[in-house]
């Protein structure tokens, strides 16, 4: 059980926009950055999202992300099969002292 | 050109030890907190161990007192001893550099292709 939830699968169509959500609590998205990471088959994470809502460079603008409160959320609009991962969002847990990773999404571009 | 690469995963039987290594490149290895994540087959990503620039490191409690991370900056060399392993530690391991600190992490910007590591 991670600590931070997120629905283990998302879909839409390939153009269509999707959101995958994260939430958490006051000891960890509430107090602490949120990152976001792209998990290709078989390949290492990458990073998509740091300190809540930056992109590093070469991240097309296609992804965003926010954050309130005790949740975030990534969006990525004009969806490609390329696309289809898994996602995860990852904080520091201030309770736990421990950096924690939500249990992943699933994306299908249908 | 930025980059991690991990060595030293294996096949170990249950109660063994194996140390996992990490060679930076293309960077000022010195300069970064650094963190160990595993992915078990088929499941998401788990924080196993980070070390500040200082050499202050930090563990979950599901490996403390069996896994210890360490660095050589002069060399620019990342170390995992793992000992005690059991079943549920077989993961693939990653080593990967922190934007930011452990305790306050921007995000993990550089991650190796990962070892294996097999408890059976």
């Amino acid at each position: 059980q991670s600590v931070l939830t997120q629905p283990p699968s998302v879909s839409a169509a390939p153009g269509q926009k999707v959101t995958i959500s994260c939430s958490g609590s006051s000891s960890n998205i509430g107090k602490s950055f949120v990152s976001w990471y792209q998990q290709l088959p078989g390949i290492a994470p990458k990073l998509l999202i740091f300190e809540n809502d930056k992109r590093p460079s070469g991240i097309p603008d296609r992804f965003s992300a926010s954050k309130s409160g005790t949740s975030a959320t990534l969006g990525i609009t004009g969806l490609q099969t390329g696309d289809e991962a898994d996602y995860y969002c990852g904080t520091w847990d201030s309770s736990l002292s421990a950096v924690v990773f939500g249990g992943g999404t699933e994306l299908t571009v249908l | 050109e930025v980059q991690l690469v991990e060595s030293g995963g294996g096949l170990v039987q249950p109660g063994g030890s194996l140390k996992l290594s990490c060679a930076a490149s293309g960077f000022t290895f010195s300069y970064y907190d650094m963190l160990w994540v595993r992915q078990a087959p088929g499941k998401g990503l788990e924080w196993v161990s980070g070390i500040s620039t200082a050499g202050d490191t930090r563990y979950p409690g599901s490996v403390k007192g069996r896994f210890t991370i360490s660095r050589d900056n002069a060399n620019n060399s990342l170390f995992l001893q793992m000992n005690s392993l059991r079943a549920e530690d077989t993961a693939v391991y990653y080593c990967a550099r922190l934007v930011g600190v452990v305790a306050r992490p921007y995000g993990v910007d550089v991650w190796g292709q990962g070892t294996t590591v097999t408890v059976s």
